[in-house]
């Protein structure tokens, strides 16, 4: 079967680093997303990786493995409205993307 | 309107009623999606359509149907709703169904069937 992987929730400090990580077991692989949804909004697209390694783009970063079947996203000075449920998403051989149930990111003060 | 658009926002619905959710975008897309959203579980997709004229089942398309007669709108009816059916359902664009392009995602639709 198909499987996407990642924890339910973290908690972290504002202006701290955290990693959220993601493991995913699909039939065929065309690349990884990472979405961001607010409680009570739509998902928005935060980053697309196909080859292994790291893209940045500004405090966000994504990796993957694929060898490893594996993904991380990586938030820097994490700020207030960070907050929100981040989503895992795997484009099959299909060109489907199979979703993680998301990983909800508290930030206190 | 610029994007993608759903309607209604909410509804409430008696069991075995018949719905059609309204997704339009405007952004000449090929690709269009509908998902359903359900606490603890990852965006399900109920059915897609990859061009205009053409539509594919989902992983959960049974109890739904959709039609793509034209590029903008994509809309999908619960032919006799029922309470399993409650959820908040997605309508997603993207240029392409090809690898890397994103989906666009309208503001979604809050469903309750009693």
């Amino acid at each position: 079967g198909q499987n996407i992987d990642q924890p339910t929730e973290m908690t972290a400090t504002e202006g701290a680093i955290v990693q959220i990580n993601c493991t995913y077991q699909t039939s065929g692989f065309n690349g990884l997303f990472w979405y961001q949804q607010h409680a009570g909004e739509a998902p928005t697209f935060l980053s697309y990786n196909v080859l292994d390694g790291l893209e940045e783009k500004g405090r966000f970063s994504s990796f993957l493995s694929r060898s490893k079947g594996y993904s991380y996203l990586l938030l820097k000075e994490l700020q207030m409205k960070d907050s929100a449920s981040y989503l895992c998403a795997v484009s099959d051989s299909n060109y489907q993307l199979i979703w993680g149930a998301g990983t909800k990111l508290i930030i206190k003060p | 309107i610029a994007g993608i658009t759903q309607a209604p926002t909410s509804q409430i619905l008696a069991a075995g009623r018949r719905m059609t959710l309204r997704c339009t975008q405007d952004m000449r897309h090929n690709a269009m999606y509908w998902y359903r959203q359900d606490l603890g579980l990852g965006l399900r997709l109920i059915h897609y359509s990859n061009t205009a004229g053409t539509t594919g089942k989902g992983e959960v398309p049974d109890g739904y149907s959709v039609s793509r007669a034209n590029t903008d709108d994509f809309p999908l009816t619960l032919a006799s709703a029922v309470p399993s059916q409650t959820s908040v359902y997605f309508c997603a664009s993207s240029y392409s169904s090809s690898q890397g392009d994103e989906q666009f995602f309208g503001p979604g639709t809050r469903l309750t069937v009693l």
